[in-house]
């Protein structure tokens, strides 16, 4: 089973309101990484850390920011959300700084602003 | 942007046939890995292939890398229904992976 949760797995939230979008996971990985998918579209990196405290922006800008005060848990938050930012939002681990092993995946958040 | 490349974007089979997809990228690299994401939900590491190897097996998948062409093939042997999903290549960029546009694989009973 997975070992990285993202809640909730499906929102519907109204245009202007502002959201989180939680990650954590139980492996104690020190990097972690926030992706956009569009249905059937590859996937594309928007946040990153590699540890507490540390937080980039991916190659897609997005609106949202993050937060990584917990190596645990590394939230995606949207301030103000509107219907350009309905999506899914994975969440990933990796053990190593290196993009050399395999990620973990959590099961995502599908986020539809109306 | 994207740094691999699937082909084809969508197959469809019989259960029992083997599938085969391809992945072209652009940069050089020292791995390639591959991953399925059932519908809906995240992506599943299914393998990784280092730059100084040539094919690797695991259970019924085998995947190839050609680093003079850039590309690399995923084979499913033996399909079944539960296969039904679509996967993806990745390359590492900048310490991070970067992931093709996927195929979406659909296996017929």
């Amino acid at each position: 089973e997975a070992d990285i949760y993202q809640t909730p797995r499906y929102l519907v939230i109204g245009t202007g309101k502002k959201i989180t979008l939680e990650c954590s996971q139980t492996m104690g990985h020190d990097k972690m990484y926030w992706y956009q998918q569009d249905p059937g579209m590859e996937l594309h990196l928007i946040h990153y850390s590699y540890g507490v405290n540390s937080t980039e922006k991916g190659d897609l800008s997005s609106e949202s920011t993050v937060s990584r005060i917990r190596t645990e848990h590394f939230p995606l938050t949207l301030e103000s959300a509107r219907p350009s930012h309905t999506s899914q939002y994975l969440c990933a681990s990796s053990e190593y700084v290196s993009a050399n092993y395999g990620y973990t995946f959590g099961s995502g958040t599908r986020l539809t602003v109306v | 942007s994207q740094q691999g490349e699937e082909d084809p974007q969508a197959l469809s089979i019989q259960e029992g046939e083997n599938a085969t997809m391809n992945c072209s990228y652009k940069t050089s690299i020292n791995n390639l890995q591959w991953y399925r994401q059932n519908s809906g939900r995240g992506l599943v590491h299914l393998i990784l292939i280092r730059s100084n190897e040539r094919e690797k097996h695991s259970g019924r998948l085998r995947v190839t890398l050609d680093t003079s062409k850039k590309s690399s093939s995923l084979l499913i042997t033996a399909s079944r229904a539960a296969d039904t999903a679509s996967y993806f290549c990745a390359t590492p960029r900048a310490q991070k992976l970067v992931f093709g546009q996927g195929t979406r694989l659909t296996i017929n009973p």
